[in-house]
């Protein structure tokens, strides 16, 4: 199995920050990373695929970037809406492994 | 617009089988390149794929359950069907069901269900 890894997971910032995730594949898997961002109580949404691809709708302030092992998903100015946990998953091989999460919280 | 939405039992015994139905609409499940997944998220936990399914009836499962669970689809009611054998409080949590556009590695589950909570207790 393809293990993530993602980092920090745990995440303090400020409205209007630029924040930065982390993940970390244990082998190669091209690009095949995708990001979701779920809120308390809600289903997760996709936000990223082919990890630079942002879905239809998605803010531009969020971009994501990496291939191979070592990926990563940036917000460029941190708005209300965004505070949320993240994972990120997989789609190289089965199983399609996530993440362990990183939850983004208000300072 | 494509929907989805899962039903079945929010409590089930230790040692029962559960049995998850997913109800979709604005897609068939026969159109080529099609999938349809089932999530699972414990509690204050991350996210576990479970299981797809695709309009080929190709299945994979997690191989940490695979033993234990089987997929399904019966296309003429748009639903997919996931079974668990021998529950166990720690499969407590919350199931989703996904769709996925295109099998091929670049698509991932765009579309996700509101989820049902399921309790694993006696």
């Amino acid at each position: 199995d393809i293990q993530l890894t993602q980092s920090p997971s745990f995440l303090s910032a400020s409205v209007g920050d630029r924040v930065t995730i982390t993940c970390r594949a244990s082998q190669g898997i091209y690009s095949y990373l995708a990001w979701y961002q779920q809120k308390p109580g809600e289903a997760p949404k996709l936000l990223i695929q082919l990890a630079s691809t942002l879905q239809g709708g998605v803010p531009s302030r969020f971009s994501g970037s990496g291939s191979g092992t070592e990926f990563t998903l940036t917000i460029s100015s941190l708005q209300p809406e965004d505070f949320a946990t993240y994972y990120c998953q997989q789609f190289n091989s089965y199983p399609l492994t996530f993440g362990q999460g990183t939850r983004l919280e208000i300072k | 617009q494509i929907t989805l939405k899962e039903s079945g039992p929010t409590l089930v015994k230790p040692t029962q089988t559960l049995t998850l139905t997913c109800t979709f609409s604005g897609f068939s499940l026969s159109t080529s390149g099609l999938g349809v997944g089932w999530i699972r998220q414990p509690p204050g936990k991350a996210l576990e794929w479970l299981a797809v399914i695709y309009w080929n009836d190709d299945k994979y499962y997690s191989p940490s359950l695979n033993n234990r669970l089987t997929i399904a689809k019966d296309t003429s009611k748009n639903q997919v069907i996931l079974t668990m054998t021998n529950m166990d409080p720690v499969d407590t949590g919350t199931y989703y069901c996904a769709h996925r556009p295109q099998v091929g590695a670049g698509h991932a589950f765009d579309i996700w269900g509101q989820g049902t909570m399921v309790t694993v207790s006696s």
